[in-house]
C-alpha cells in the first residue's frame, strides 16, 4: 500500500478481554515500531522489529502485552486481559533500516477499555 | 539511556509570525539523528525536518529550520511565517544505532496559531 495501515481505527473493549491490533507496514520496510500515546501525551516506545525479530522489546509494559511480525511484513500487537489504563492510541511506524531513514507512521488505533 | 525533553507544553503564535520550539536531549553517543515530527488532529505523524549530528550546518525545509547546538545538546525548531495549517503537536525525536534504531520522543509542544 501507499502508507502504513493500521486496523481497526477505533476499538472499544470490555475490561478483561483480549484485543489484537494490526499494522501493515510500507512494502520493503524492514524496521517496524509500536508506540503508545496516552491522551495529550508523548509517544511511549513499546517494541521494535527488524525483519521478524524483535531486538528491542524493552518498552512492553507488562507480560499482558506481546507482539509478533510475520513474513517481514504484518505485525500484530496483542493485549491480554485489558485494563482501563491500557486505553490509549497505539501507533505503528515503519522504515528502511538505518538511523537516517524516515519513519512513516500509521494513523493509529484508538483503544478504549470500558 | 537517551532522553528527550521539550520544556514548552504549549506555544501560541500570530499568523505570519515566527515561533521557536525548544528541545534538549541527553546522550553520550556521537553518531545520531534528530527529528521534528508534526502531529495534527488527524493523528498522522509527519516528518518536518531531520538533522545529522555530524553536520554542523543547520537543516532547513522551506519555512522550517533548526538551530542545532551539539555541545549544548539542543535542537530547536523555528517556524517562520506561521500558517493556520501549522497548528499541531510537535515532537522532537532522537535516533541512534547504539540505541537500537528506535525513535525516542519528547513529550511534545502544542502550537496554536492565531488568525
Amino acid at each position: 500500500g501507499a502508507g502504513v495501515s493500521q486496523s481497526p481505527s477505533n476499538k472499544v473493549t470490555e475490561k478483561g478481554k483480549d484485543v489484537e491490533l494490526r499494522c501493515d507496514p510500507i512494502s520493503g520496510h524492514t524496521a517496524l515500531y509500536w508506540y503508545r500515546q496516552s491522551l495529550g501525551q508523548g509517544l511511549e516506545f513499546l517494541i521494535y522489529f527488524q525483519g521478524n525479530s524483535a531486538p528491542d522489546k524493552s518498552g512492553l509494559p507488562s507480560d499482558r502485552f506481546s507482539a509478533e511480525r510475520t513474513g517481514g511484513s504484518v505485525s500484530t500487537l496483542t493485549i491480554q486481559r485489558t485494563q482501563q489504563e491500557d486505553s490509549a492510541v497505539y501507533l505503528c511506524a515503519s522504515s528502511f533500516r538505518g538511523i537516517r531513514t524516515e519513519a512513516f507512521f500509521g494513523q493509529g488505533t484508538r483503544l478504549t477499555v470500558v | 539511556a537517551q532522553t528527550v525533553t521539550q520544556s514548552q507544553p504549549e506555544m501560541s503564535v500570530q499568523e505570519a509570525e515566527t515561533v521557536t520550539l525548544s528541545c534538549t536531549y541527553d546522550t553520550s553517543e556521537s553518531d545520531y539523528y534528530l527529528f521534528w515530527y508534526k502531529q495534527p488532529p488527524s493523528r498522522q505523524m509527519i516528518l518536518v525536518i531531520r538533522q545529522e549530528a555530524y553536520k554542523q550546518q543547520n537543516a532547513t525545509e522551506n519555512r522550517f529550520s533548526v538551530n542545532f547546538q551539539k555541545a549544548a545538546k539542543s535542537f530547536s525548531l523555528k517556524i517562520s511565517d506561521s500558517q493556520l495549517g501549522d497548528a499541531a503537536m510537535y515532537f522532537c525525536a532522537y535516533r541512534s544505532k547504539a540505541a537500537g534504531n528506535k525513535l525516542t520522543f519528547g513529550g511534545g509542544t502544542r502550537v496554536l496559531v492565531k488568525p
